[in-house]
């Protein structure tokens, strides 16, 4: 089954502590990107990736990193998480058509 | 700053009504114009990805144009039913490969 899978789906941390939220794709996708989502505030782009070891800044790359070493995974690293990073995280790929999104991540940080 | 607007922000409608929304996006470095449904507790699902000037695209009751020298898009909905009901957004798609979206449109029909 096409899908985009994304780890963990629930995750509520503390300031400061270091975490890592997986994304994997099995569609040999080119284009991944990522995405945060925020009452009032729509859908923000955080990262994207044309190909792998190619990455860039979306609209809101502050605090985030990413890598995108093999096509399939493009994990979101947040090296010093804060609450205002409290949100609901997507990772979505394409072949620069349709966006196919994993189902989110929701992310508090206390 | 490339700005991509929705209006209007939410849509109340009677079961049956007909109804459309616009989203507003910037005419220069376009690739292409995305629209797409969210229904609440659920991830974003692609309805149309339209590319040329003057496109018009149609799934069932739903249907899309796309006008690029002006930067617009109508998203049209005929006769909606209870189950149209959700967020539709749209994403401009600059050359660069940045995806903007939208703030939506909030749309409920009601029985």
């Amino acid at each position: 089954e096409a899908q985009v899978t994304q780890n963990p789906r629930y995750l509520i941390t503390v300031t400061g502590k270091k975490l890592t939220v997986t994304c994997s794709q099995n569609m040999n996708h080119e284009y991944m990107s990522w995405y945060r989502q925020d009452p009032g505030l729509g859908l923000r782009q955080i990262y994207y990736s044309m190909n792998v070891e190619v990455t860039d800044k979306g609209d809101v790359p502050e605090g985030y990193k990413v890598s995108r070493k093999e096509k399939r995974n493009f994990p979101l690293i947040l090296e010093s998480p804060s609450p205002n990073q409290t949100s609901l995280y997507f990772c979505a790929s394409s072949n620069y058509n349709e966006q196919f999104f994993g189902p989110g991540t929701r992310l508090t940080v206390l | 700053i490339l700005n991509v607007e929705q209006s209007p922000q939410s849509l109340h409608v009677q079961e049956g009504d007909s109804t459309n929304f616009t989203c507003s996006f910037p005419s220069s470095n376009f690739y292409a114009l995305h629209w797409y449904r969210w229904e609440t507790a659920k991830s974003p699902e692609a309805l149309f990805v339209m590319t040329l000037n003057g496109d018009e695209k149609k799934k069932g009751r739903i249907s899309a144009t796309l006008n690029t020298k002006e930067g617009y898009s109508y998203l049209y909905i005929k006769g909606s039913q209870p189950e149209d009901s959700a967020t539709y957004l749209c994403a401009f798609l600059g050359q660069g490969g940045k995806l903007i979206f939208g703030q939506g449109t909030e749309l409920s029909v009601k029985p």
